[in-house]
């Protein structure tokens, strides 16, 4: 079965500080990895998608994450962040490692950026 | 790139009455949908996934006759929420599949459902 973990339900940062937003994950097949934001009232906007290609992963906005098998982490990331990057974070993995599957979504991060 | 629409975005209905959800795929043919259900301040809940031309497979602790879906052709599945009540009351989200499956454009979320049942 697949599962996800994001660590820490509500992160506050300030303006132009660095953004670590954290995502473990638990697959017993190569998973397929995903992160969305969602603004209030509105559907999911993929930020960006790990396939099994490259581990180093970059979305949109400036976000990017790291696949570490090792870990079994795909934290996401932005070196500077704007206001307007405060919603709600998802992260989540594929049912299935392939076309088609259930999308497991974690619990999700509030982020809050401050002036 | 591949667009889901979901109509209506907002719904307010009387406790005992039906609503239907729509969800299209405008740009391409989706063999697999999935319905998301999204209660304030928490993460999606996987609903059913409904595949084209067959019946919707409901997760466990869903009950198939309140939330029936359809996907009758490969741009359009319905969720119909029968005999809403208050506790129905909920965001109600969509997504799609191309027919090439995750290697194109992936998972595609329609912009969702507020469904208020009074």
């Amino acid at each position: 079965a697949q599962s996800v973990t994001q660590l820490g339900s509500h992160v506050s940062v300030s303006e132009g500080a660095l953004v670590l937003l954290r995502c473990n994950y638990s697959s017993s097949v190569p998973p397929y990895l995903f992160w969305y934001v969602q603004y209030p009232n509105q559907g999911l906007q993929l930020l960006l998608k790990y396939t099994s290609a490259a581990t180093l992963v970059k979305g949109i906005n400036g976000f990017e994450a790291e696949f570490k098998k090792s870990e079994t982490s795909f934290h996401l990331t932005k070196p500077s962040a704007h206001m307007s990057d405060a919603a709600e974070y998802f992260c989540a993995v594929s049912g299935i490692s392939g076309n088609t599957g259930k999308l497991i979504f974690g619990q999700g991060t509030t982020l809050q950026v401050k002036p | 790139g591949a667009v889901v629409s979901q109509h209506p975005s907002r719904v307010i209905c009387k406790s005992g009455t039906s609503v239907k959800i729509e969800c299209r795929s405008l740009d391409f043919q989706a063999t697999t949908m999935f319905w998301y259900r999204q209660f304030p301040k928490q993460s999606l809940m996987l609903m059913a996934t409904s595949n084209e031309g067959s019946k919707a497979t409901y997760e466990q602790g869903v009950e198939k006759d309140k939330f029936l879906i359809n996907h009758a052709s490969l741009t359009l599945s319905t969720l119909t929420v029968t005999s809403a009540h208050p506790e129905d009351s909920s965001f109600y989200i969509c997504s799609a599949i191309p027919g090439q499956g995750l290697g194109s454009s992936g998972y595609t979320f329609g912009s969702g459902t507020r469904l208020t049942v009074v």
